[in-house]
């Protein structure tokens, strides 16, 4: 069964810092992994989509990485903005199926 | 209007009763899915659909039905509302298993 966690839960930076947020999965089979974004009382955004082929993707100032044999991919955010703050999901899906497995999120605040 | 769009946004029914959330989204997506998110349990899957007339059992699948008779819907049907099952709900379109989730913006339902 796989399990997805998110580290840290939530984290607290001043306004232009560049920020890393890890996501870990148990199995490495994915078919592919996307970070989403979800602002209080809202729905989930999608951010970044990675296929399993690809090392990274970048939209902006969103870099995500992903390591299928160790079963890590980050979420690397540069200068950060107060408008950035929310929580990012991480959520792989597993080849072979269609259903998308979702860590518990990092809880992101920054500061003016 | 595009895109996905869940109904009614907010609601309140007493233990017991039967309560249906609606779903709808307007791209022709093959796969839908249905996610409850709860403090301290993240996202989790209930049902999901990868075409009219096909569905399946997520993780947390007791007490709740689905039905797919058309492309575009996919409502939940909550048979005989319990206190447990006040969340948030959340319902998801994907094309292919290779492209982006789109998610609603989610239903409050509080079971008194």
């Amino acid at each position: 069964k796989q399990e997805v966690t998110q580290i840290p839960a939530a984290l607290s930076v001043p306004e232009g810092e560049n920020l890393v947020l890890n996501c870990s999965f148990t199995d490495s089979a994915i078919y592919n992994l996307q970070w989403f974004r979800q602002d209080p009382g809202k729905g989930l955004t999608s951010l970044l989509l990675i296929q399993s082929s690809q090392r990274e993707q970048t939209s902006g100032r969103l870099n995500a990485s992903l390591d299928k044999s160790s079963g890590r991919s980050t979420l690397y955010i540069a200068a950060s903005q107060p408008g950035d703050s929310a929580t990012y999901l991480c959520a792989p899906i597993r080849g072979g199926t269609y259903k998308y497995i979702f860590g518990t999120g990092t809880r992101l605040k920054v500061l003016a | 209007d595009a895109g996905i769009t869940q109904s009614p946004r907010y609601k309140i029914t007493e233990t017991g009763r039967q309560v249906t959330l609606m779903c709808h989204q307007t791209w022709s997506h093959s796969y839908m899915f249905w996610y409850r998110q709860d403090l301290g349990h993240g996202l989790r899957l209930i049902y999901y659909s990868a075409a009219a007339d096909i569905t399946d059992k997520g993780e947390v699948s007791d007490g709740y039905v689905v039905s797919r008779s058309k492309t575009e819907n996919f409502p939940l049907t909550l048979e005989s509302a319990t206190r447990s099952q006040t969340s948030v709900y959340f319902c998801a379109s994907m094309s292919d298993p290779r492209a982006q989730a789109f998610f609603g913006q989610g239903t409050r339902l509080t079971v008194v």
